[in-house]
């Protein structure tokens, strides 16, 4: 059973930078999978950050790719997620993913429990 | 980006009812749509990949088809666990946008 866990601050000052890490247990961050980060704002939607691969390689939402960078730590079998010059906006429940493939299909199987971070001066 | 869109945006319904919500996305995207069931303070659960393929432990009475730009996710004889809000997400293309959500409560 594959089991996600974020991490981090809960409260990051305006114009500050979020980081955030997702510790993954039961199965390796080795594997041919992408690890996702998605968020959501308290009481709305959800919106996808982007995705990392065991490698490295990445792909970003465009919305917030000057500010994201995500890495892997396969010593520490965790992901990382950065957000830089936060405003109000970035408020909201970070969750960490993993994505597999079922059959050509990309899918968010396992899902972290999120975190909360919320951005204040 | 692949704009989501989900109607109706919230639903009320009863006990052993059959309900469906309805996604379309603003381009064609095969069958690459997945949806996701949301419960207040927890994560998403995937339900349905690749449009209508039920995800391992899911119940059989939630259902899903459609392809191109029209998908539905039906749920036959509802039970009281099924009251939740509803997430469909393209994965045809990046960025995987997901649709508004359809809450559905109790009536």
């Amino acid at each position: 059973q594959v089991r996600l866990q974020e991490s981090g601050p809960g409260l990051v000052k305006t114009s500050g930078t979020l980081s955030l890490t997702c510790i993954v247990s039961g199965g390796s961050i080795r594997s041919n999978n992408w690890w996702s980060w998605v968020r959501q704002p308290p009481g709305k939607g959800l919106e996808w950050i982007g995705e990392i691969d065991h490698s490295g390689s990445t792909n970003y939402n465009p919305s917030l790719s000057s500010r994201v960078t995500m890495s892997v730590d396969k010593s520490k079998n965790q992901l990382s997620l950065t957000l830089t010059s936060v405003t109000a906006a970035d408020t909201a429940v970070y969750y960490c993913a993993r994505d597999l493939m079922g059959g050509n299909y990309l899918l968010s199987d396992y899902w972290g429990q999120g975190i909360l971070v919320t951005v204040s001066s | 980006d692949i704009q989501m869109t989900q109607s109706p945006s919230s639903l009320s319904a009863s006990v052993g009812d059959r309900v469906t919500i309805t996604c379309r996305a603003s381009q064609g995207i095969d069958r690459y749509l997945n949806w996701y069931q949301q419960k207040p303070g927890k994560a998403p659960k995937l339900l349905m990949y690749a449009a209508s393929s039920l995800q391992s432990g899911v119940p059989s009475r939630f259902s899903g088809s459609g392809s191109g730009t029209h998908f539905t996710l039906t749920i036959t004889s509802l039970q009281p666990e099924d009251f939740a809000t509803y997430y469909c997400q393209q994965s045809y293309s990046s960025p995987r946008t997901f649709g508004q959500g359809t809450k559905l409560d109790i009536k």
